[in-house]
């Protein structure tokens, strides 16, 4: 089974820190991407990426930025952290072939305080 | 661009009654539309997908028919379980490289 690993399921951040969250899935596929879930919204697309170095974005990129030096790994980054981000970050990726489903991680739930 | 309409939430229900979550979307060129779902404390997993007109995505006595003339995807199940308690949502992908564009997704609560 493909496996969509995020490194921290729950967050706490202070007001202006640079924070990390980092996703790793091994099962070679070619896209990455980042969401965001907030209650009432739904899933909101930040960033993805479709091959190593490349980046896109999403619908909400503000004080976002992106990085993706591996194929396995995409990391979100948070280059001063606000209130306004305390949400729930998904990381998902796929094969990049055609239109194939979505595989998940189990989320990060960030605070900044 | 692209977009999906989720009926608003949240929904609850006793168990074995029949469920309905209407989805409808709008997009340029021919999607493929999804529905996914979120246990509690999970990540999203995909329940079931139909890439054309027509076709009826299946899975765990859950059944969805993607409608093209009235652009819907509504997803029914017959008979209810306190395990399918959970929040679903749609979606749809315009292509291979595209994004996937959520629904705001729906919270369902089945009791005993």
């Amino acid at each position: 089974d493909v496996k969509v690993t995020q490194s921290s399921r729950y967050l706490v951040k202070r007001t202006g820190e640079k924070v990390f969250l980092e996703c790793v899935q091994d099962m070679d596929h070619e896209n990455m991407f980042w969401y965001r879930q907030d209650p009432g919204l739904g899933l909101r697309l930040i960033y993805f990426s479709y091959d190593v170095k490349m980046k896109e974005k999403g619908d909400i990129p503000e004080g976002y930025s992106v990085s993706r030096e591996k194929k396995e790994r995409f990391s979100l980054i948070l280059e001063s952290a606000s209130t306004n981000q305390t949400s729930m970050y998904l990381c998902a990726s796929d094969r990049g072939r055609g239109n194939e489903k979505l595989f998940f991680g189990s989320g990060t739930q960030l605070s900044v305080l | 661009g692209d977009s999906v309409t989720q009926m608003e939430g949240p929904v609850t229900l006793s168990e074995e009654a029949f469920l309905t979550i209407n989805c409808t979307y709008t997009a340029t060129g021919y999607p493929s539309l999804f529905w996914y779902v979120q246990y509690p404390g999970e990540g999203l997993q995909l329940l079931l997908k139909a890439t054309k007109a027509d076709d009826k995505g299946s899975n765990k006595g859950f059944e969805a028919t993607y409608r093209k003339e009235t652009t819907s995807f509504h997803l029914e199940k017959g008979s209810v379980q306190v395990s399918d308690s959970a929040v679903y949502f749609c979606a749809l992908r315009s292509g291979a490289n595209s994004k996937l564009t959520f629904g705001k997704g729906i919270t369902l609560s089945v009791r005993p």
